[in-house]
């Protein structure tokens, strides 16, 4: 069965600190990735997507996932962190051929001034 | 890309009564999705629905339960019947940008209390 792992429920950096957020996944074919972003009382923004093709995908505000196929992987990073990128991540797998996408549980994110 | 409205953002219900949540999509799309958040948790797909037809229930969930409309193609409701606390969670929209994966749009989501 398909299924998406985030490790890590909070991670606490300080601003202008670099981030990873990981996330796992369990896939039998080659997986749609996504990274979104939920804001307070916000729904979710697409942060970047890898379907195929270079393997470091870049995003919006500065964010960038790297798809390591041997691991499993869908890591994302940033190089240096901003106060306003405090809020909860998401992982996600879109299942081919069936439109869903399979979540993972989140990482919330505090950044320290 | 697509604005999706999500009507209401917020709601306090007393158990045993429904809620009916609006979205509202300003393009025409295929399919419409529901989403449910439970406080602290991810997101679990509700049901997948397609203009003109019946909507297609997740394992766990049932129709009797999360009856949804889609009368056209920029729009889509789903009710929350007979509300227990267990359903206070946020209930988020969302449709596919279209041909497989590209991206999924979310509604701001309607955060719903039960008391």
């Amino acid at each position: 069965a398909q299924s998406v792992t985030q490790p890590d429920i909070h991670i606490t950096v300080s601003e202008g600190a670099s981030l990873e957020l990981r996330c796992n996944y369990s896939y039998g074919a080659t997986p749609y990735l996504f990274w979104y972003v939920q804001s307070p009382g916000q729904g979710l923004q697409l942060l970047l997507k890898y379907f195929s093709g270079d393997t470091l995908v870049q995003g919006i505000k500065g964010f960038e996932a790297e798809f390591k196929r041997s691991q499993s992987s869908f890591n994302l990073r940033k190089p240096s962190v901003h106060w306003s990128d405090a809020a909860e991540y998401f992982c996600a797998v879109g299942t081919s051929g069936t439109y869903k996408y399979i979540f993972g549980t989140g990482t919330r994110l505090k950044v320290l001034a | 890309s697509a604005v999706i409205s999500q009507k209401p953002s917020r709601d306090i219900c007393q158990r045993g009564t429904s809620l009916t949540i609006q979205c509202q999509v300003d393009s025409q799309v295929t399919m419409m999705f529901w989403y449910r958040q439970q406080p602290g948790q991810s997101l679990t797909l509700i049901a997948t629905a397609n203009q003109g037809s019946e909507a297609t229930y997740e394992s766990g969930f049932v129709i009797d339960k999360f009856p949804i409309s889609r009368p056209n193609l920029t729009f889509s409701t789903l009710t929350v019947s007979n509300m227990s606390p267990e359903d206070s969670s946020i209930y988020l929209c969302s449709v596919d940008s279209g041909g497989g994966h590209t991206e999924a749009f979310f509604g701001q989501g309607t955060r719903l209390t039960v008391v």
